[in-house]
């Protein structure tokens, strides 16, 4: 069956301050792979999303960046935090084919002072 | 591209009475209607989806329906339990590689004693 790890699931990081969050799939090839956040009390916005290793497609314009080192790993990354980038951070992942259900991890819960 | 609207934003029962939420799209070539539950601190969990090729599915208390003719879907939740306590999320796509789900806003349920 396939699985899909994030972390760290929460993470208190002051303003100015470097990012990297990582996100696996396992038990499965190929797959799309999304990050999304979510502003407290908020909805799903997209942030990113790959078809393939190195294929990166960016939604908004923002602080973050997004990098797929290798077909199963996602990470999201940002030099400088601001303030603005608290939020809950959720990676998720399809397939084209078959049931191409959209699964998401547990999310990681960023905190910018 | 495509438009979920979502209402309620909140919606509060009581244990045992019925929760309904419901759904508009823009998209007439939209295909696929899944619906989301998501508990606090947690990422969101897929709990029913629809294909445009049928009007009804059940899954034990939850049912959705969907209306292609007028663009909207809802999620119907029987016998609420404290447990059904969450915020629900509806989704739309169309089929295509470069397809991506697009959220509503979310449906914050409280089901109360």
């Amino acid at each position: 069956s396939q699985t899909i790890h994030q972390w760290p699931a929460t993470l208190v990081q002051p303003v100015g301050s470097p990012l990297s969050l990582e996100c696996t799939v396992e038990g499965t090839s190929n797959p799309n792979l999304y990050w999304y956040r979510q502003a407290a009390g908020r909805g799903l916005q997209l942030l990113f999303y790959s078809v393939g290793i190195g294929q990166i497609s960016s939604e908004v314009p923002q602080n973050l960046s997004a990098s797929r080192p290798q077909d199963r790993q996602f990470i999201l990354s940002s030099k400088k935090l601001l303030l603005s980038d608290s939020g809950f951070y959720l990676c998720a992942w399809d397939r084209v084919t078959g049931a191409n259900v959209l699964t998401f991890g547990a999310g990681s819960r960023l905190t910018v002072l | 591209g495509e438009n979920v609207e979502q209402h309620p934003s909140t919606l509060s029962v009581q244990e045992g009475d019925s929760a309904v939420i419901k759904c508009t799209y823009s998209d007439s070539a939209s295909n696929y209607f899944p619906w989301y539950k998501q508990e606090l601190g947690k990422g969101p969990q897929l709990i029913i989806d629809i294909r445009s090729n049928v009007g009804e599915k059940k899954d034990q208390r939850i049912a959705v329906t969907l209306n292609k003719t007028a663009k909207h879907f809802s999620l119907h939740i029987t016998e609420t339990q404290p447990e059904d306590s969450a915020v629900y999320f509806c989704a739309a796509r169309r089929t295509g590689t470069a397809s991506k789900l697009t959220f509503g806003t979310g449906t914050r349920l409280q089901v109360t004693l």
